[in-house]
């Protein structure tokens, strides 16, 4: 079955950095694109970025919110996804969810169970 | 990008329907037609329900459905059953290359 899993999450300063994994076992990760997609508690989801598979050049494109801090990479040949986040404030703590689109198909069909980042001193 | 505009809050008897709206603007919804649909249980992943406005993936029951007209998409649930309980947020493709989400509905099955 296809699945997606995060890790990562933890406790970090404000102006810290962390760095979030997302792996695919189960399926071709390469056709994908990679989304990362936060909810604060209690709140709604938060689209964060994206990033393109290797057929659209590995395009990425951020939320307005983390653009500039946030940057997605990805490793096909370990089917793994990363979102590196730097100078994090407390308004970033949330559970951060990977999901993915492929091809023609625009929706987020798999996701993760979500991993929780908390930024505070 | 602002969010898309969803009701916080539906409500419905069992059996009922009940129609939940996302309304955008025409940089968003009514630029394209990928709008979907997720359901979120409490502590769960959201989970896709609807596809390109009114598509249902494999396993999605039909009492579910989804429609678009102009800058507002809208998904339907008919025959409400006590597991439809949950958050439905509805996202969409912009303009710009970026998606946005609407703000989440809380739906309660009386």
């Amino acid at each position: 079955e296809a699945q997606l899993v995060e890790s990562g999450g933890g406790l970090v300063q404000p102006g810290g950095s962390l760095r979030l994994s997302c792996a695919a076992p189960g399926f071709i990760f390469s056709d994908s694109a990679i989304h990362w997609v936060r909810q604060a508690s209690g709140k709604g989801l938060e689209w964060v970025g994206r990033m393109s598979a290797k057929a659209k050049n590995y395009a990425a494109v951020y939320a307005v919110s983390v653009k500039g801090r946030f940057t997605i990479s990805r490793d096909d040949s370990e089917n793994t996804a990363y979102l590196q986040m730097n100078s994090l404030k407390a308004d970033d703590t949330a559970v951060y969810y990977c999901s993915r689109t492929h091809s023609n198909f625009h929706a987020f069909d798999i996701w993760g169970q979500g991993t929780m980042v908390t930024v505070s001193s | 990008q602002s969010a898309l505009t969803q009701p916080a809050s539906v409500s419905g008897s069992p059996g009922q329907s009940i129609t939940i709206s996302c309304t955008g603007t025409s940089s968003d919804i009514g630029a394209n037609n990928y709008v979907s649909w997720y359901q979120q249980h409490p502590g769960k992943a959201p989970k896709l329900m609807i596809y390109d406005v009114n598509n249902r993936p494999s396993g999605v029951s039909n009492r579910f459905s989804g429609s678009k007209s102009g800058n507002t998409a809208s998904l339907t649930i008919s025959g409400l059953q006590a597991e439809d309980e949950a958050d439905y947020f509805c996202n969409s493709f912009t303009s710009s290359g970026t998606r946005v989400f609407g703000g989440g509905t809380k739906l309660t099955v009386l």
